[in-house]
């Protein structure tokens, strides 16, 4: 399968502070990507989702200010968690998609926050 | 809303034997179809994904698909410890949107 890698795999940071998460797809182009957050024992909570050149489409409760996307590339997308605090301390997961929209969607190997 | 039902589980499956798992979905004009495997504290890893209906079969993965039950099914044969995880069922419905099911805990007994 396709190769997604995502950047840092953990990271702890302090309340206040921002954090950025890189997703890049290696071996193909993502012509959409998918931001997840997941907290322990709970299913896959879709964030954002995100076609390059354009602005991240974001699910109904998720803050665009507080989490903003980037996506100016076909094997980049970025990650910005700012002004974090304890309660956005989760595992953070990219997804990448590319081709056609019934393509397969490919996961990075996640990102393990923490805010102290 | 467009959804994606799999019963959460556990499911507990002896080792050597087939574990069946299943998904059901809401939109009729879903077009593709596929199954992840997540183990505990690590991203989703795609299995298998279908696009017609019947039968495909990769090692000892089966993915099953029937558009008319608007059902699609996992089996794994010759289950082995390693296979313990949680399965997620994924749509990508009539618009592209993927939804995803909540997930099915395996877990195979030695």
């Amino acid at each position: 399968g396709a190769v997604v890698s995502q950047h840092p795999s953990r990271v702890i940071c302090k309340s206040g502070t921002s954090v950025k998460i890189e997703c890049r797809s290696l071996d193909f182009q993502a012509t959409t990507m998918f931001w997840y957050r997941q907290f322990p024992k709970q299913s896959l909570m879709l964030m954002a989702t995100s076609n390059e050149g354009s602005k991240a489409t974001y699910e109904q409760g998720v803050e665009k200010d507080k989490f903003l996307i980037n996506h100016a590339s076909l094997t980049l997308s970025t990650l910005t968690v700012t002004s974090a605090h304890p309660e956005d301390s989760s595992f953070y997961i990219c997804s990448a998609r590319g081709g056609h929209p019934n393509a397969e969607a490919f996961f990075g190997q996640g990102t393990r926050l923490t805010v102290v | 809303q467009k959804e994606v039902e799999q019963n959460s589980g556990p499911l507990s499956v002896p080792e050597g034997a087939i574990a069946s798992l299943n998904c059901t979905y809401s939109d009729r004009g879903s077009q593709s179809f596929f199954w992840y495997r997540q183990y505990s504290g690590k991203s989703p890893e795609l299995i298998m994904s279908i696009y017609s209906n019947g039968d495909k079969e990769d090692g000892r993965f089966t993915a099953q698909l029937n558009k008319a039950s608007q059902y699609v099914s996992l089996l794994i044969r010759d289950s082995q410890p390693s296979d313990s995880a949680t399965y997620l069922c994924a749509v990508n419905d009539s618009n592209y949107q993927l939804i995803w099911g909540a997930g099915t805990k395996l877990i195979i007994k030695p």
